[in-house]
């Protein structure tokens, strides 16, 4: 069936540092993918999208790898900073006839001061 | 400025009580949707709607209801059937079904 994963639940970057997120999808038939961004009691913000026939794209200080051989979604953030401290989902696009996003568990980035 | 607004930020259940939770939008968009969100976990989809009078069910509508009645608007109703309400619960917006969706910030449900 499809999911979405990530491989890391929590992650500490030093501010300055860059902080990069995977995901992991299952469907090979997938062909759409997002980042959010969500702090804490808010609701998810857009960062960036990413479709099947590409496999980057930058962004103001983020960029989205997809590495459709293996099914990777990574977010790459550069010179992190206190503001980006807050839970990244990836989310995909399903492939049945509704087109519905199927969200990952987060990951929660935590930037050192 | 354009948006998706929820109300009420918080709000309270009482055993056996129906609830209704508001979400407006003023972006023109066509589908709307529901999203449940539990404390740690990601989001799963409640019901969406992807043009006025129409709405399907997602992966948890059990113990929900909705309406589209008109294009702005897309109300859940959290009914007495759901056993489990309290969660944190999104309300979102897209142009279509195949774009990114936008997010309100949300309704924290508890119950009493």
């Amino acid at each position: 069936g499809e999911s979405v994963g990530l491989h890391l639940p929590t992650l500490s970057v030093q501010e300055g540092d860059n902080s990069i997120i995977n995901c992991a999808y299952s469907n090979s038939a997938s062909d759409y993918f997002i980042w959010y961004k969500q702090e804490s009691g808010k609701g998810p913000q857009f960062i960036i999208d990413i479709r099947s026939n590409m496999d980057k794209r930058q962004g103001q200080r983020v960029t989205v790898l997809l590495n459709k051989t293996v099914k990777h979604l990574s977010l790459q953030i550069a010179a992190t900073q206190p503001g980006d401290s807050a839970v990244y989902f990836c989310a995909e696009r399903g492939m049945d006839s509704s087109y519905k996003l199927i969200f990952g568990s987060g990951t929660r980035l935590l930037v050192r001061p | 400025d354009g948006g998706i607004t929820q109300s009420p930020k918080y709000l309270f259940r009482k055993e056996g009580q129906n609830v209704t939770l508001s979400c407006e939008q003023n972006l023109n968009h066509d589908a709307m949707y529901w999203y449940r969100q539990d404390p740690g976990q990601g989001l799963r989809l409640i019901y969406y709607s992807q043009i006025v009078n129409d709405f399907q069910k997602g992966d948890i509508a059990e113990g929900y209801s909705v309406s589209r009645e008109k294009k702005e608007s897309f109300p859940l109703t959290v009914t007495s059937a759901q056993k489990n309400p309290t969660a944190f619960y999104l309300c979102a917006s897209g142009q279509g079904s195949r774009e990114k969706l936008f997010f309100g910030s949300g309704t924290q449900l508890s119950v009493l």
